[in-house]
C-alpha cells in the first residue's frame, strides 16, 4: 500500500448524512485520484488533482465533493446527493498527472445504514 | 463504457501452472498498465508496457502488446497461491483538451491458483 494512507477502513452513514474519506501521502506525488469500486467491477474515477488547489471531475462525479489544500490530503466528501453510496473506495497517487505507475492507498469501505 | 476489458473474468488453476489474461482495448493508446489487486485490498502496479513496446518481462510475469490488435496479454508463468488475487488492465486515455490525463480501468480477471 505504500506511502498512502484511507481512513477510516469502514464507515456507516446513514440517510441524509454527509461522509468524509481521508486520504493522505507521504511520496511527494502532485497527483492524486479518488475511484470508487462495486462488486465485480473495475475502477471507476471519481475526481482528481495534478496539483494542489486544483481538481477535475472523473467519471462518476455527481454526489461527491474533493478538496486539495495540502499536496498530502485529498479528502472525499460523499454528499446526501448520492443516492447509491455503498461501495469501496480507493485513493491513489502518482508522481505527476502523466501516464504512469499510480499508487493505491488500502480503500475506504462505505456502508449505508 | 470501459476502455478495457479482460478476459477470462475467472480463472482457476493449479499451483504451478502458467495463467494467461488477456485484455481488448477500443480506442489508440499510449500505454497500457497491469494492476493486482488481492481481496479488499488497494491496487498494486505490476507493470506498464509503452505503445512502442511490443513484450515486457518482470521477474515471473511477461506481458505483451499487440496495437494493431488493441489487445495486451499477461502470462504469470510457474503459479503459486499466493497469485490468488484479481488482475486488472489500465489504459491511458487523454482528455479531449488534451493537457488532461487519467487511466481507464477493466472489470478485471479473478485469478485463483489451487494448493
Amino acid at each position: 500500500d505504500g506511502g498512502i494512507t484511507q481512513s477510516p477502513k469502514y464507515l456507516f452513514r446513514k440517510e441524509g448524512q454527509n461522509v468524509t474519506l481521508s486520504c493522505e501521502q507521504n511520496l511527494n506525488h502532485d497527483a492524486m485520484y479518488w475511484y470508487r469500486q462495486d462488486p465485480g467491477q473495475g475502477l471507476r474515477l471519481i475526481y482528481y488533482s495534478q496539483i494542489v488547489n486544483d481538481f477535475q471531475k472523473g467519471d462518476i462525479a455527481e454526489g461527491y465533493s474533493v478538496s486539495r489544500e495540502k499536496k498530502e490530503s485529498f479528502p472525499l466528501t460523499v454528499t446526501s446527493a448520492q443516492k447509491n453510496p455503498t461501495a469501496f473506495y480507493l485513493c491513489a497517487s502518482s508522481i505527476t498527472g502523466l501516464p504512469e505507475t499510480q499508487y493505491f492507498g488500502p480503500g475506504t469501505r462505505l456502508l449505508v445504514l | 463504457s470501459q476502455q478495457g476489458e479482460e478476459d477470462p473474468q475467472a480463472l482457476s488453476i493449479q499451483e504451478g501452472e502458467n495463467a494467461t489474461m488477456n485484455c481488448s482495448y477500443k480506442t489508440s493508446i499510449n500505454n497500457l498498465q497491469w494492476y493486482r489487486q488481492n481481496s479488499g485490498r488497494g491496487l498494486v502496479h505490476l507493470i506498464l508496457i509503452r505503445s512502442n513496446e511490443r513484450e515486457k518481462h518482470s521477474g515471473r510475469l511477461r506481458v505483451t502488446l499487440d496495437t494493431s490488435k488493441k489487445s495486451s496479454s499477461l502470462l504469470i508463468t510457474a503459479s503459486r497461491a499466493a497469485d490468488t488475487a484479481s488482475y486488472f488492465c489500465a489504459t491511458d486515455l487523454l482528455n479531449s483538451g488534451g493537457s488532461n490525463y487519467k487511466l481507464t480501468f477493466g472489470k478485471g480477471t479473478l485469478l485463483t491458483v489451487n494448493p
